[in-house]
């Protein structure tokens, strides 16, 4: 198993241009999510997925779209891109269950917009 | 209030040492408690899973969890400079589908 995979790893965007991050899981899990991690802030939930065709917003969505067509794959949209979404991008899956929601990354995404 | 807290570090130990990593958290509802490793420039991976108040040993890794005083700890005993990397806490309800994050600790172990 590949577990969770990122294309691209690195990528530099102008202001404006817009971007998709690719996201693929092959663990069969329903849950997936996309979180932004800045450096000493943590990681932060932009969008989730709880199975196809069900997406919803989390902590910091605004600039952002998501959609689930698969159960397997879960790209991330920048529409607009500005300075304030240079950020490492990571994606996870779990599955959720009664053992509670261990979650598994990917290898994450570095972008910087200029 | 941020309902996890998270000394950001960095924490410097000398190869052997024993480390205490600690999470501080405000919402009662945490019923599951989780340890991420990351190191420089990849992603999150889980280290430790806790559920309810009390230890849990994987080896070298002690998780304790306190939840009268809302309070989670990361042992390593006999660190090694493989050990070096961000720490983070992360929790959940159990009732919904969301981990909250602490930031994340770094560690350098040194020989």
């Amino acid at each position: 198993n590949a577990g969770v995979t990122q294309t691209p790893k690195f990528r530099i965007l102008k202001i404006g241009q817009s971007m998709t991050l690719q996201c693929a899981q092959d663990m069969n899990h329903n849950y997936m999510y996309w979180y932004r991690q800045d450096p000493g802030m943590g990681l932060k939930l932009i969008y989730y997925s709880v199975g196809a065709g069900i997406t919803d917003k989390g902590e910091v969505p605004n600039g952002y779209n998501v959609s689930r067509s698969t159960t397997e794959d879960f790209p991330l949209r920048l529409e607009l891109a500005a300075p304030s979404q240079t950020s490492v991008y990571f994606c996870a899956s779990s599955y959720l269950g009664t053992l509670g929601n261990e979650q598994f990354f990917g290898p994450g995404t570095r972008l910087t917009v200029l | 209030q941020k309902e996890v807290e998270q000394d950001p570090g960095p924490l410097s130990v000398p190869e052997g040492a024993i480390v205490s990593l600690n999470c501080t958290y405000s919402n009662s509802a945490f019923q599951y408690f989780m340890w991420y490793r990351q190191y420089s420039r990849k992603g999150p991976e889980l280290l430790m899973y806790t559920y309810s108040s009390g230890n849990k040993e994987d080896g070298r890794f002690t998780a304790q969890v306190d939840k009268s005083s809302k309070y989670i700890s990361l042992f390593i005993r006999d660190s090694q400079p493989s050990d070096s990397a961000t720490y983070l806490c992360a929790m959940y309800t159990g009732t919904a589908s969301k981990l909250t994050f602490g930031t994340g600790t770094r560690l350098q172990v040194t020989l």
